[in-house]
């Protein structure tokens, strides 16, 4: 089927380590995606990437790093130096051009222990 | 700072009645709307997106959009228990080459049986 896959969906983290985030996606979409959402809070953008070897910050981008690999793949590591991880993080993808629709994986929760 | 303005509710409506979700934007040149929905501790899946002022039915669902105005809309007919969520109004960057959405911090809409 095709779609975004997320994993894992649930992960704890210890104080200072680091952790990374998997996101595949089959629908050939040229961009992607890393949005983090607090509770009760929208969704706010971490990185997105437009093109294989190319990515971008977005508002919240301290603290977090990203490749951009393949163009299936674009994978989210939570440094030690993002000092409030706790929160649930979405993937995404589109067509690239304005206004094309953007699609969520699952998600993963990620809490700090 | 592009912004998407949205109440946060919770908006609590009788099974059967309309539901009526408000969003303003800030960015003139936006040119397309999104309206997601989420369910609690999942990810938002599209519900309707719009493009040209008035209305676009689909279903129960009906977005309206005034530019002038800078407001988008979406009603929902016949409420269902099941529409229980957090609807997010999505609104694309206008910028050049950008791609992002900027999302409202959502509105819970609650259906009372």
């Amino acid at each position: 089927d095709g779609g975004i896959t997320q994993s894992p969906k649930y992960l704890f983290r210890k104080e200072g380590q680091n952790v990374t985030l998997s996101c595949e996606q089959n629908l050939n979409h040229d961009a992607m995606y890393w949005y983090r959402q607090d509770p009760g809070q929208g969704l706010r953008l971490i990185y997105y990437s437009q093109i294989v070897n190319d990515f971008q910050k977005g508002d919240i981008a301290e603290g977090y790093s990203v490749s951009r690999e393949k163009k299936e793949s674009f994978p989210l590591t939570v440094t030690s130096a993002q000092k409030n991880p706790t929160a649930f993080y979405l993937c995404a993808s589109s067509l690239t051009g304005a206004g094309n629709t953007i699609y969520f994986g699952e998600g993963s929760w990620l809490t700090v222990v | 700072q592009k912004e998407v303005e949205q109440n946060s509710g919770p908006l609590s409506v009788p099974e059967g009645a309309i539901a009526s979700l408000n969003c303003t934007y800030s960015d003139r040149g936006s040119q397309s709307f999104f309206w997601y929905r989420q369910y609690s501790g999942k990810s938002p899946e599209l519900i309707m997106f719009i493009y040209s002022n008035g209305d676009k039915e689909d279903g129960r669902f009906t977005a309206q959009l005034n530019k002038a105005s800078q407001y988008v809309s979406l009603l929902i007919r016949d409420s269902q228990p099941s529409d229980s969520a957090t609807y997010l109004c999505a609104v694309p960057d206008s910028g050049a080459g950008s791609y992002q959405l900027t999302f409202g911090k959502g509105t819970k809409l609650s259906v009372i049986p």
